[in-house]
């Protein structure tokens, strides 16, 4: 089995850049795909990433997705923050039958 | 669109059994083919539960070992959970959801989420 680690939290202002990273433990994190999802308060998941860096229609270009193998980790990127992309995200992946989420990021737009 | 619902006792004593369905609607649940249970409980993050293939195999999170058992019932267009010897450390809320729009095999992201239901585990 493998884990996925994130940062507990993250910050940043309003119109600046974040990347949230999310590192697998043992494993290439290029064997499995990579996706990530958005969960605000009081609202259940939403996909914003999925297969390393596809975005689902209706996500804004702001947010992208990419993975580094020489790092062993996934990364999510949302440029120009709004207010309304203060949620927690987490990145998930997978290996025979076992599926993985990572332990969550809270990214505050202050 | 399809919807999912879950829905179950909000309250089971410990040691007890846990027992939730998802009512799917606006489609047959024969149409996707991989159905999947997730949980989160107070304060921490998303936790798999496990999966059922529309074959029948299913796969569940070693953690939870043989506790949990996933099933579906055609007849009524819904998923099951039961999560069996249940400890304070299963109160969590409860998603179904489902995978479809994003691809179609085992670890495919979810597109579709129940809006989730609170389970207690408590004497």
């Amino acid at each position: 089995n493998f884990m996925l680690t994130q940062p507990h939290s993250v910050s940043e202002s309003p119109g600046k850049t974040v990347t949230i990273s999310c590192t697998r433990s043992s494993g290439s994190i290029v064997s499995n795909y990579v996706q990530w999802y958005q969960v605000r308060p009081g609202s259940s998941p939403a996909t914003v990433i999925y297969e390393n860096k596809q975005r689902p229609s209706g996500v804004p270009a702001r947010f992208s997705g990419s993975v580094d193998s020489s790092a062993n980790s996934a990364s999510l990127t949302i440029s120009g923050l709004k207010p309304e992309d203060e949620a927690d995200y987490y990145c998930q992946s997978y290996e025979s039958r076992n599926l993985v989420f990572g332990g969550g990021t809270k990214l505050t737009v202050l | 669109q399809v919807q999912l619902q879950e829905s179950g006792p909000r309250l089971v004593q410990p040691s007890g059994t846990l027992s939730l369905t998802c009512a799917v609607s606006s489609d047959s649940i024969r149409n996707t083919n991989w159905w999947k249970w997730v949980r989160q409980s107070p304060g921490k993050g998303l936790e798999w539960i496990g999966e059922l293939y529309h074959t029948g195999e299913t796969h569940y999170n070693p953690s939870l070992g043989s506790r949990v058992t996933i099933s579906v019932d055609k007849s009524k267009n819904q998923l099951s959970l039961k999560l069996t010897s249940v400890t304070a450390a299963d109160t969590a809320l409860y998603y179904c959801a489902r995978v479809g729009a994003y691809g179609d095999y085992f670890g495919a992201p979810f597109d579709i989420w129940g809006r989730g239901t609170m389970v207690t585990v408590s004497s």
